[in-house]
């Protein structure tokens, strides 16, 4: 059984670095892409990025500035880092497994999510 | 940047079938995943690559891309297919996933 869980911190201070880790149980790294997507309330899914199997990147244009994603196969997790936080990054933030990229991409486990607010 | 159009509302009666729209910048040669969307839970693939059920999806469940429309269909549908629905694309011209704003399924 496939699983991710999300941890950080909930509450992140404005212009501060959003850090956020994503814990894998069940599954290997191999052969797929750890994506980040976030929900502000009361809005629609935003795709953040993903961290390949091989350590390779892909960002979202917009935010591709301020992100990094990285893996670590020792603790089976990915993270992510999102620096000068601003209240527009309050959100829930869902990690999850990319089953392909470009063209065929989806998703098909999901962690359960974690608030993150942005405010001093 | 290219945008996913969805339904804000979409109602049905139980037993009855659904079917949620998706309409894009030429949905021709892309493909288009679905997401089911419960309050407090995270999303659950409800089909991907336009027409693949995965397999612990019920069977009622079924998808088409017309190249202008994408379109999820749900028949037979029951209370616990209420939810929101979100479609997914990939964009090449901004090399980046895109997602519908979501349609909330009801079953009156």
């Amino acid at each position: 059984q496939v699983q991710l869980q999300e941890s950080g911190p909930g509450l992140v201070k404005p212009s501060e670095t959003l850090a956020l880790t994503c814990t894998v149980s069940g599954a290997s790294f191999d052969n797929y892409y750890w994506a980040w997507i976030r929900q502000p309330p009361g809005k629609g899914l935003e795709w953040l990025g993903y961290v390949s199997y091989s350590g390779s990147t892909s960002y979202e244009p917009s935010l591709k500035s301020r992100l990094t994603m990285s893996l670590d196969r020792s603790k089976n997790q990915f993270s992510l880092k999102l620096t000068s936080a601003t209240a527009a990054d309050t959100s829930l933030y869902f990690c999850a497994r990319q089953k392909e990229r470009g063209l065929r991409t989806f998703f098909d486990y999901w962690g359960q999510g974690i608030l993150v607010s942005v405010s001093s | 940047s290219s945008e996913l159009i969805q339904p804000p509302s979409v109602s049905v009666s139980p037993g009855q079938t659904a079917s949620i729209s998706c309409s894009g910048d030429n949905l021709r040669g892309k493909y288009v995943s679905w997401y089911q969307k419960k309050p407090g839970q995270s999303p659950v693939l409800s089909m991907y690559q336009d027409n693949k059920r995965p397999s612990e999806i019920p069977e009622r469940f079924s998808g088409s891309n017309s190249g202008k429309t994408a379109t999820l269909t749900i028949r037979e549908t029951q209370a616990m297919d209420e939810a929101e629905y979100y479609c997914q694309a990939w964009d090449s011209r901004n090399a980046t996933v895109i997602f519908g704003g979501g349609t909330k399924l009801t079953v009156l």
